[in-house]
């Protein structure tokens, strides 16, 4: 069964240290991953995305996350955080095979940034 | 480039109504998805569309949710009739050729139902 585990609820950290957002996943064939963000009253809007290409992937915003096939993670990492990152996070797995792939979107995670 | 627009952003209206959400697609985007987002049960999909055909409404809760798609700009999801349990933000979002693709969203449509 395909399935996304996002293994932090909340994280907090200061203006101006590193993020680290964690997403393990499981999918029976090579996945499509994504990295979205929603801002407060907002839609989500897409971070990254990885679809079998390089494994290091470069998003907005200075985000990127590595896909690393042997520990089935897609970490979501900014060396650096401004108040404005302060939002909800979603991982999100395309399991990758048939005519009916459902987007896996992992449950969130709120990201408070500090002065 | 004009993005999903959803409308109306917020919503009221008493238990018993009949709700419509509408949603404009990118243009030249071939699937469009209908989802719905609380606290308890996080992001769900409702259904989603291929080329204004309906291709999976198993995300639908109840007989009172339907969706139509009468042509590639437009959308529509009701909601007949309303409980206050309907209550979440509606999210509308299209792309090209699902899952290699992201998705892109609309705001959302606040629904609160008294």
């Amino acid at each position: 069964a395909q399935s996304v585990t996002q293994l932090d609820s909340h994280v907090s950290v200061s203006e101006g240290t590193p993020v680290l957002l964690r997403c393990n996943y499981s999918s029976s064939y090579s996945p499509s991953l994504f990295w979205y963000v929603q801002h407060p009253n907002k839609g989500l809007q897409l971070l990254l995305k990885y679809t079998s290409a390089a494994t290091l992937v470069k998003g907005i915003n200075g985000f990127e996350a590595e896909f690393k096939k042997s520990e089935t993670s897609f970490h979501l990492t900014k060396p650096s955080a401004h108040m404005s990152d302060a939002a909800e996070y979603f991982c999100v797995v395309s399991p990758g095979a048939g005519n009916n792939r459902k987007l896996i979107w992992g449950l969130g995670t709120s990201l408070a940034v500090n002065p | 480039d004009a993005g999903v627009i959803q409308s109306p952003r917020h919503e009221v209206t008493e238990m018993g109504q009949e709700v419509t959400l509408r949603c404009k697609p990118i243009s030249g985007h071939d699937y469009l998805f209908w989802y719905r987002q609380t606290m308890m049960r996080g992001l769900e999909l409702l259904i989603y569309f291929n080329n204004n055909v309906p291709i999976d409404d198993s995300g639908m809760p109840e007989d009172r949710f339907s969706a139509k798609m009468p042509n590639a700009s437009f959308s529509t999801l009701k909601i007949q009739p309303s409980e206050p349990r309907d209550s979440a933000v509606y999210f509308c979002a299209s792309s090209f050729r699902r899952g290699e693709q992201p998705q892109h969203f609309g705001d959302g449509t606040r629904l609160s139902i008294l």
